[in-house]
């Protein structure tokens, strides 16, 4: 069975674009959260959506957006680059949102964006 | 949300040591994973582990939800041990918080 992918790898932007990164999860996988990785406030939780409804979210401005289609495929938006937002996006799938070992959460392998 | 520390922040061993890394958490959880991210950034899953004990070849990890605590073991150290180890966990408001990481340092 085919890992989480994400797309693109690697990204780099200037202040004031946006872009849109992509997740697809594991095949039967509904749940997809999106995280940021930066050297110095770590990993973040971003939001988390199953069954096409954002579940979750994390204290993040507006300016970062996302959804998920009907095949749990997910994509999030950042407007309005800044130089803090250069970062290593990671992708999470997992069976389902709940309070059990399907909760296991698989990561992609991440989506590097440089904002100059 | 829930505080997760890690401990210790960095980790040098020899190949073939043993080593505990430890993470403590604030309040109840419904979800304790362990993760290992290997050089190229990617997150591997070693334990999904709320509570009780698991292990996994030369891996092994605890969880002790009641003193909210979780040790992860590793046990005759190599080389391809060598990165960060986190520890991340879910409370009642469903977040996934991750802890700072312990950078391990296998050296041949």
């Amino acid at each position: 069975k085919a890992g989480v992918t994400q797309t693109p790898r690697y990204l780099i932007k200037t202040r004031g674009q946006q872009v849109t990164l992509s997740c697809s999860p594991i095949s039967g996988h509904r749940s997809v959260s999106w995280y940021q990785q930066t050297p110095g406030q770590g990993l973040q939780f971003l939001f988390e959506y199953f069954s096409e409804t954002q579940r979750n979210k994390g204290n993040f401005p507006g300016r970062f957006s996302g959804r998920q289609f009907s095949n749990s495929r997910s994509e999030m938006n950042v407007s309005t680059l800044e130089l803090g937002d250069s970062a290593l996006y990671l992708c999470a799938s997992s069976l389902i949102t709940s309070l059990n070992p399907l909760d296991t959460q698989y990561f992609g392998p991440g989506t590097r964006l440089t904002v100059l | 949300g829930i505080q997760v520390e890690q401990s210790p922040p960095d980790l040098i061993l020899q190949e073939g040591a043993n080593s505990t890394l430890r993470c403590n958490f604030s309040d109840s959880v419904n979800n304790l994973q362990w993760f290992h991210q290997n050089p190229w950034g990617q997150l591997i899953n070693l334990f999904y582990i709320p509570s009780g004990t698991k292990q996994n070849g030369r891996l092994s990890a605890t969880t002790v939800a009641t003193e909210r605590y979780s040790l992860l073991y590793i046990s005759s150290s190599q080389t391809t041990d060598s990165g960060v180890y986190f520890c991340a966990v879910r409370g009642n408001d469903y977040k996934l918080s991750f802890g700072a990481g312990t950078t391990v340092t296998v050296r041949a």
